[in-house]
C-alpha cells in the first residue's frame, strides 16, 4: 500500500533562517507531487505541484521553492524565511498521469516563524 | 474563475443530530470533480468522496451522504446522527486542470463540526 512521510512534525525557525520540509512516497511510482499551505483557521493553497523528476510547476510566487530530485521525493526550501511563511504545510500525491485521482496527504508540518 | 464557497465557518451539533456541511462551486467548464475531505485534530486530511460533474446521484456511505445538484452548483454533506469522533475541519474541493494528467484541487475554507456529546 502507498504511504507518505512529512518531516518534521513541527519546527520553530526565526526570521531569515533557511528552511527544507522534506516528504517522501513509498508505494507508488511517478506520482503526481504536491505541496499546500493552509495558514491558522483558512483553506489550502496550492503552493507546486510536479508531475516529474525536475519538473516543478508554483502556483504562488512568493519565498519559497520547491524541488524534486528523486521521483518520490519532494522538498519544500526558502533560503530566508519571513514571518508570512507560518503556516501548516501539507504535502500529497496522486497517481501520475490521471487527472481526478482523489489526493492523499501527509500528517503535515506546523511551521512557526518567530 | 473556479471557487469553491464553504459559507459555513462553524457548526456546533449535540451527539446524535443530523447536521449538513454546505459546499457552493463555480467553474465554466463542463467536465470537473469535486471532492470532500475531513482534517481531524490530528491535521492530516482524509479523502472521503469524489465525484464527477455527470454523475448526480446521491451517494451514501454509511452514516455519510451527499447531494450533488448541478442546478445549483451544489455538492453538499449531510452527517447523519452524528458522533464526537465526526468532529473536524471538512473540506469542499474542485478539481481544475486535471486534463493534464495532474488533480490541481481548489478547497472551499472549510467548514469545522464540533459534535457535543
Amino acid at each position: 500500500s502507498q504511504t507518505i512521510h512529512q518531516w518534521p512534525a513541527t519546527l520553530v525557525q526565526p526570521v531569515g533562517s533557511p528552511l527544507s520540509l522534506e516528504c517522501t512516497v513509498e508505494g507508488t511510482s511517478n506520482p503526481n507531487l504536491y505541496w499546500y499551505r493552509q495558514a491558522a483557521g483558512r483553506g489550502l493553497q496550492l503552493l507546486f505541484y510536479s508531475v516529474g523528476i525536475g519538473q516543478i510547476s508554483s502556483e504562488v510566487p512568493q519565498n519559497l521553492s520547491a524541488s524534486r530530485p528523486q521521483d518520490r521525493q519532494f522538498i519544500l526550501s526558502s533560503k530566508k524565511l519571513l514571518l508570512s511563511d507560518s503556516g501548516f504545510y501539507l504535502c500529497a500525491w496522486s497517481v501520475g498521469g490521471i487527472g481526478n485521482s482523489p489526493l492523499h496527504f501527509g500528517n503535515g508540518t506546523r511551521l512557526t516563524v518567530t | 474563475a473556479q471557487k469553491v464557497t464553504q459559507a459555513q465557518t462553524e457548526i456546533s451539533v449535540v451527539e446524535k443530530e443530523d447536521v449538513t456541511l454546505d459546499c457552493v462551486y463555480e467553474t465554466r467548464d463542463t467536465t470537473y470533480y469535486l471532492f470532500w475531505y475531513k482534517q481531524p485534530p490530528s491535521g492530516e486530511l482524509v479523502f472521503l468522496i469524489r465525484r464527477n460533474s455527470f454523475d448526480e446521484q446521491n451517494e451514501i456511505s454509511g452514516r455519510y451522504s451527499w447531494n450533488f445538484q448541478k442546478s445549483t452548483s451544489s455538492f453538499n454533506f449531510t452527517i447523519t446522527a452524528s458522533q464526537v469522533v465526526d468532529s473536524a475541519v471538512y473540506f469542499c474541493a474542485l478539481s481544475v486542470g486535471f486534463s493534464g494528467g495532474y488533480n490541481k484541487l481548489i478547497f472551499g475554507a472549510g467548514t469545522r463540526l464540533a459534535v457535543h456529546p
